[in-house]
């Protein structure tokens, strides 16, 4: 069964500062990987989906890469605002998984005025 | 931007009532799906739906829960007999095509409370 983790559980940063936030899954063999945000109480969003054959995503001041034979992946995000504060959550899609996701238990992100 | 919709946004039910959970999935989406979330918990994988049947289901999904695709547009999980355990956001998702080389879009949830 694939197992996804995520790196850390939570981050605080001051408004303006670059982070990264860290996944990393069991097997190596995935078809994908997808980046989400989830607000408080809220639904998913999804930010950048990176196929197995690809390195990395970019989207606005968000890149996420992808290092499959080390079962890693990062979302990298520029220049924080107080709006990026939400929960960053990965999931893979493998052929263990079939046809569905294997999430992660997410990054909390504080960012602060 | 086309969206997947649930509703409710909440529901309250007794346990051992029936309740029926709705999702408008994206209008040419073939593939739809049920996760949920137990609060503090990571999201699960419920059910996958595809040419009006399950094409893949996890433990959790005994036979208390079933999916429907009632017509064109809508797509309900319905859990029979619930229980205390059954508490969670439930979210609904639908894709193009197959998860493992498209990219799914989830709904804003139903948060289901059990009492």
């Amino acid at each position: 069964k694939q197992e996804v983790t995520q790196i850390p559980a939570a981050l605080s940063v001051p408004e303006g500062e670059n982070l990264v936030l860290n996944c990393s899954f069991t097997d190596s063999a995935i078809y994908n990987l997808q980046w989400f945000r989830q607000d408080p109480g809220k639904g998913l969003t999804s930010l950048l989906l990176i196929q197995s054959s690809q390195r990395e995503q970019t989207s606005g001041r968000l890149n996420a890469s992808l290092d499959k034979s080390s079962g890693r992946s990062t979302l990298y995000i520029a220049a924080s605002q107080p709006g990026d504060s939400a929960t960053y959550l990965c999931a893979v899609s493998s052929p263990l998984a079939g046809n569905q996701f294997y999430f992660g238990t997410g990054t909390s992100l504080t960012v602060i005025p | 931007e086309p969206e997947v919709t649930q509703t409710p946004s909440h529901q309250v039910t007794q346990m051992g009532q029936e309740v029926i959970l709705r999702c408008v999935p994206i209008s040419n989406h073939l593939y739809f799906y049920w996760y949920r979330q137990i609060l503090g918990q990571k999201v699960e994988f419920l059910v996958s739906f595809y040419n009006n049947e399950i094409s893949e289901k996890s433990e959790i999904f005994d036979d208390q829960f079933s999916v429907e695709r009632p017509d064109g547009s809508n797509f309900t999980l319905k859990i029979r007999s619930t229980k205390l355990e059954d508490s969670a956001m439930y979210f609904c998702a639908s894709s193009l095509a197959r998860t493992l080389n498209t990219e799914a879009f989830f709904g804003q949830g139903t948060r289901l409370t059990v009492v």
